[in-house]
């Protein structure tokens, strides 16, 4: 039980366009989902909070504007990176937390390349 | 921000050796959890510790609880080349809502046959 997937697993854009990558609980429903970045050996960064029905909760320095959340059932969350660009680049990872507790499952990641 | 101290950064061991990581804190957390990160995937949680002092097992994993709240370790018995990644620390401070976690550092495992 309590698994997580993420789509796309890997993907390379150009500078200037868009990204939109999937998180969904497969096996049960998760009001709360979060977004993570993370750099090469290095620890998980965490970008927002996402909860279903309601405005994503960003961490400070995050860009609400760029990196659009949305959480609009309770198994599936997507992040859109808008105007993407080099900087951007880096392994993103959601997950999801088992209601009424502590404990987050993670998706695969999405290695995102930008161009 | 609040911050977890993991250490030590990284281990190089021989196979079956045992080995030890933990995590301590200034502030006090309501849960520990442990995950391991293997390259290019997302972390897989081991184990849970939702008590002051508990002491959990999964397979040659052991983890506590500590009895202050303020940290937590994790001890990983004969170890075999699969434990090879990236283990990670996460707590829930006490306070917090909607099980925001805060990680630490990781600490690499490097197993030698």
């Amino acid at each position: 039980g309590a698994v997580v997937s993420q789509h796309p697993s890997r993907v390379i854009c150009k500078s200037g366009t868009s990204v939109k990558i999937e998180c969904r609980s497969l096996d049960f429903q998760a009001t709360t989902m979060f977004w993570y970045r993370q750099f090469p050996k290095q620890s998980l960064m965490l970008m927002a909070t996402s909860n279903e029905g309601s405005k994503a909760t960003y961490e400070q320095g995050v860009e609400k504007d760029k990196f659009l959340i949305n959480h609009a059932s309770l198994t599936l969350s997507t992040l859109t990176v808008t105007s993407a660009h080099p900087e951007d680049s880096s392994f993103y990872i959601c997950s999801a937390r088992v209601g009424g507790t502590s404990e987050q499952f993670f998706g695969p990641g999405t290695r995102l390349t930008v161009l | 921000g609040q911050q977890l101290n993991q250490s030590p950064q990284s281990m190089f061991i021989q196979e079956g050796e045992d080995v030890s990581m933990n995590c301590t804190s200034s502030s006090i957390f309501n849960t520990w959890l442990w995950y391991k990160q293997e390259p290019g995937e997302g972390p897989v949680l081991l184990i849970a510790l939702y008590k002051a002092g508990e002491l959990t097992s999964n397979g040659r994993l052991t983890a506590q609880f500590g009895i202050t709240r303020k940290d937590s370790f994790l001890n990983i018995s004969a170890s075999i080349p699969s434990d090879v990644g990236i283990y990670f620390c996460a707590g829930q401070l006490r306070g917090t809502s909607y099980g925001k976690l805060t990680f630490g550092q990781g600490t690499i495992l490097t197993v030698h046959p």
